[in-house]
C-alpha cells in the first residue's frame, strides 16, 4: 500500500489567498484526521471523520478553515482567506475503526503564508 | 475526559545504554493506549499500543512500553538506544470515539 498520500508537499502563498490541501487516505480505512503542527501549539486535532461524516470539528481554529470528505478515498482541507499565522505543517492521518485505532500519517504539507 | 502526559520535554541518553521516555494517562473506562514516533520532516509513525491482555507489549525497532494501571503509565522503553532512535515520541490516548489525544511530545537524543 502506498500509505496516506498528501500533496502539496510544499505550498507558499501570499495572505489573502485560498488555499487547499488534499489527502488520500489508506484503501479501506473509515477514519480520517487533519492535524496541524507547528513548534508553539504542538500538534493539534482540527477535525475528523468517520465514514466521511465530519464527527468533531471542535478543533478548527475559526471559519477560514473547512474541510471535507467527498468520498471514503479523498478528503480537503480549505483555508479561505489565508494568513500569515497558519503557517505549519499539516497532516493528514487515517486508521481502521476495525483494530486498535492506531494512525497512519501522511507525510505532511508544509504551509507558508507570507 | 482522556488526557494524557509527558513529563519530560527532552531526553538524553548514551548509545549502547537502556532509555525511557514517560507518560501517564487518564481515562475512563478501558484505556487504549500508542506510542507513535516522527523523525525530521516526517509524519508520527505508530510503534505500538496497548489493548488488553499482556501489560508489555512490543513493537516496531526493537521498542516496548509497559501497561501500568495502579500508576496509570504506559512507559516507552528500549534495552539499548541507538544513535538512530533520536527523534520526536508522542504518547496517545484514545477516547471511545476514536478520536486520539496526543501528549505534548518528549525530544530524545542519543549520544554516540
Amino acid at each position: 500500500d502506498a500509505g496516506v498520500i498528501q500533496s502539496p508537499r510544499h505550498e507558499v502563498t501570499e495572505m489573502g489567498q485560498e488555499v487547499t490541501l488534499r489527502c488520500k487516505p489508506i484503501s479501506g480505512h473509515n477514519s480520517l484526521f487533519w492535524y496541524r503542527q507547528t513548534m508553539m501549539r504542538g500538534l493539534e486535532l482540527l477535525i475528523y471523520f468517520n465514514n466521511n461524516v465530519p464527527i468533531d470539528d471542535s478543533g478548527m481554529p475559526e471559519d477560514r478553515f473547512s474541510a471535507k470528505m467527498p468520498n471514503a478515498s479523498f478528503s480537503t482541507l480549505k483555508i479561505q482567506p489565508s494568513e500569515p499565522r497558519d503557517s505549519a505543517v499539516y497532516f493528514c492521518a487515517s486508521s481502521s475503526t476495525g483494530g486498535g485505532g492506531e494512525q497512519y500519517f501522511g507525510p505532511g504539507t508544509r504551509l507558508t503564508v507570507t | 475526559a482522556q488526557s494524557v502526559a509527558q513529563p519530560e520535554d527532552q531526553v538524553n541518553v548514551a548509545e549502547g545504554n537502556p532509555l525511557t521516555v514517560k507518560c501517564t494517562y487518564s481515562v475512563s473506562g478501558n484505556p487504549y493506549l500508542f506510542w507513535y514516533v516522527q523523525y525530521p520532516n516526517r509524519g508520527l509513525q505508530f510503534l505500538l499500543k496497548y489493548i488488553t491482555g499482556d501489560n508489555l507489549v512490543k513493537g516496531s525497532y526493537g521498542f516496548e512500553a509497559e501497561f501500568n494501571k495502579s500508576q496509570t503509565s504506559f512507559h516507552l522503553k528500549k534495552p539499548s538506544a541507538l544513535v538512530s532512535d533520536s527523534a520526536l515520541y508522542f504518547c496517545a490516548v484514545r477516547d471511545p470515539g476514536f478520536k486520539t489525544i496526543f501528549g505534548a511530545g518528549t525530544r530524545l537524543f542519543v549520544k554516540a
